[in-house]
């Protein structure tokens, strides 16, 4: 099966800019993760999506952050204005969302913010 | 927030050699997963556990859920050079949406 998709792989913007990142998760794969990840540390969850509908943005910066799953299936990540402390990797996951099925990743995307 | 710790932070082993390393949680999980990282890659699913005392075996690599349910360890027999990356733990909760939370993870280096 095809894995989860994300574009682009690499981003350089100046900060205040704008950004937006996109997920296409494996098909059939009802709930949806992002994920951040700053050099050096492990993931940290953003956002889940469970079809269209959003279950956990708690620890989403919302002034800055925010994500969209339109149809339940792709999704757009977007940060506006940028900061610094945002350059990191922004995983993608998907899972089927049934009891317990594991998370798997997409490549992710490099965001660098000058 | 719930907390995972890996330890060690990182370790140089001489290929061959036997790899131990482990997770510790502030939180029960029902379900702990263990992932390695490749530079420039997403994490990929190494073994997945469901029950509190399983003992989970895939190739070389064999992983434990803790009794307790705030724990895992995961073990790497006979290291090879392509065992090289970043292993996470993470642990889920059980009910609701099932929130999947990440270790800090732990950087193994084989030296041929």
């Amino acid at each position: 099966e095809a894995g989860v998709a994300q574009s682009p792989r690499y981003k350089i913007i100046e900060k205040r800019q704008s950004v937006a990142f996109w997920c296409n998760p494996i098909s059939g794969h009802a709930t949806l993760y992002w994920y951040q990840q700053i050099l050096g540390q492990g993931p940290k969850l953003l956002i889940q999506f469970q079809n269209n509908g959003v279950v956990d943005d708690s620890q989403l910066p919302k002034d800055r952050f925010s994500a969209e799953r339109l149809k339940g299936v792709d999704s757009t990540l977007k940060i506006q204005p940028a900061k610094l402390e945002d350059s990191a990797v922004y995983l993608c996951a998907s899972s089927l969302g049934v009891d317990y099925s594991p998370l798997h990743f997409g490549n992710g995307t490099r965001l660098t913010v000058t | 927030g719930q907390q995972l710790n890996q330890s060690p932070q990182s370790m140089f082993i001489q290929e061959g050699e036997d790899v131990s390393m482990n997770c510790t949680s502030s939180s029960i999980f029902n379900t702990w997963l263990w992932y390695k990282q490749d530079p420039g890659e997403g994490p990929v699913l190494l073994i997945a556990l469901y029950k509190a005392g399983e003992l989970t075996s895939n190739g070389r690599l064999t992983a434990q859920f803790g009794i307790t349910r705030k724990d895992s360890f995961l073990n790497i027999s006979a290291s090879i050079p392509s065992d090289v990356g970043i292993y996470f733990c993470a642990g889920r909760n059980s009910g609701g949406y099932q929130k999947v939370t990440f270790g800090t993870g732990t950087k193994l280096q084989v030296i041929p």
